[in-house]
């Protein structure tokens, strides 16, 4: 079944610990993004990647990091969460840049 | 930077009524996608517009890309319960690598 996969689904953090929320895509897509959804904002892109080792700034990329390594895996890390990270995270992925984005579940993530 | 305005941010209609969302820009856009979103769901692809003035449709819903290619609509006819949801307008922006989500519109439907 093509899919992508996010984990982990809910996750409660303090300020300043480390966390990587991972996503995986398993239809050989080029592009993935990674967005932020928040109240009365919409979904803003955070870092998107044009493909292995291709990755760029979204509108909101401050505090977060992204990487590349394989074609099917685009891990979101969060060096030093902070509270005003407290949002629900979407993971994309498409064939080419402005394809059918397909998205996974959402994590929902707390930083206390 | 470049924005695209989606109005009305929310609608509550009773069943079998129409709904229409627009999404206006102050730009000329190269293309524009349609989401539709449900209730503690992630976003869901619903169509993609590329040429001045196209119609698509889709069963009940009637997407409308603007001959100016400065915004679109979304037109349901006879909503039903399982309409519900938020409908997202997104356009590309720099290349069309960085994508651009308008804020959404809400639907309640009232059965």
């Amino acid at each position: 079944e093509a899919q992508v996969t996010q984990n982990p689904r809910y996750l409660i953090t303090v300020t300043g610990k480390k966390l990587t929320v991972t996503c995986s895509q398993n239809m050989n897509h080029e592009y993935m993004s990674w967005y932020r959804q928040d109240p009365g904002l919409g979904l803003r892109q955070i870092y998107y990647s044009m493909n292995v080792e291709v990755t760029d700034k979204g509108d909101v990329p401050e505090g977060y990091k992204v990487s590349r390594k394989e074609k099917r895996n685009f891990p979101l890390i969060l060096e030093s969460p902070s509270p005003n990270q407290t949002s629900l995270y979407f993971c994309a992925s498409s064939d080419r840049d402005y394809y059918e984005q397909y998205f996974g579940p959402g994590t929902r993530l707390t930083v206390t | 930077g470049q924005q695209v305005m989606q109005i009305p941010q929310y609608q509550h209609v009773q069943e079998g009524e129409d709904f229409t969302t627009y999404c206006n820009s102050s730009t000329t856009l190269s293309n524009i996608q349609w989401y539709k979103q449900r209730p503690g769901g992630h976003p869901v692809f619903l169509i993609q517009l590329v040429k001045s003035g196209e119609v698509k449709k889709q069963k009940r819903l009637t997407f409308q890309f603007g001959e100016a290619k400065k915004n679109s609509s979304l037109h349901i006819t006879a909503t039903q319960t399982t309409d519900v949801g938020t409908y997202f307008c997104v356009f590309g922006a720099g290349n069309n690598r960085k994508l651009i989500w308008g804020l959404g519109t809400s639907l309640a439907v009232n059965p």
